[in-house]
């Protein structure tokens, strides 16, 4: 069973403020990752979907990198707003698919304070 | 283009029974994949279909089944439920496969088993 850790498990962040959170994965065996955000009421939204080494990937004031190697993505966002306040999920993909093809941390729960 | 629907979006059932939940695709989508969110876990794969075959199954019990049709819409049922099952039950999409592409998930089907 692959094992993806995501690191904090919740995280307050005055308005304005910038932040990054982790999402660690096994090295061995990767094929992707991907990162979606998940608001209350709505459905998981993707972001990213990563899948080379030194990777960096940007949409708006959200970015990520991706170390394969050493097994970790960080997700950052610039200038927190209200409406970035959700739960991040990473989902790691190996390349053997199958029962563990896609397996999701705990997430992130980010809450942005005005 | 529509998003992912999925119907019921609530259902509450006895010990016992069985439940068939149902999942359209974005058009044009022929991978489809359902998740098990319980309190306090992450979200858990269940298995992917893909052209009315099912590719990948996670690590659930033999009640947990499920079957894609031709216009690639699924259903997913679980059999002789368990206090345990209930749960937000997502589904999601993508245009070729889960782990390289990006997946769009409907809203959910909340299960509450009594």
């Amino acid at each position: 069973i692959l094992n993806v850790e995501q690191s904090p498990q919740s995280l307050h962040v005055q308005e304005g403020d910038s932040t990054n959170f982790t999402c660690s994965f096994p090295s061995s065996n990767f094929y992707a990752l991907h990162w979606y955000r998940w608001e209350t009421a709505k459905s998981p939204e993707a972001l990213f979907v990563m899948t080379l080494n030194g990777d960096e990937k940007k949409k708006g004031r959200i970015s990520a990198t991706l170390n394969t190697k050493e097994g970790y993505s960080y997700l950052y966002i610039k200038g927190s707003q209200p409406e970035d306040s959700a739960t991040y999920l990473c989902a790691f993909t190996s390349s053997g698919g199958g029962a563990d093809g896609l397996t999701f941390g705990k997430g992130t729960h980010l809450i942005i304070q005005p | 283009k529509a998003g992912v629907t999925q119907t019921p979006r609530y259902l509450i059932k006895t010990r016992g029974q069985q439940v068939t939940l149902s999942c359209s695709p974005i058009s044009g989508h022929r991978s489809v994949s359902w998740y098990q969110q319980t309190p306090g876990q992450g979200l858990q794969f269940l298995f992917e279909y893909f052209s009315e075959t099912q590719r990948n199954k996670g690590n659930f019990p033999g009640r947990f089944s499920g079957r894609q049709f031709s216009n690639s819409r699924s259903e997913m049922n679980v059999s002789t439920l368990e206090l345990g099952d209930s749960a937000l039950y997502l589904c999601a999409s993508s245009l070729v496969d889960r782990e390289g592409n990006e997946q769009f998930f409907g809203p959910g089907t909340r299960l509450t088993v009594l």
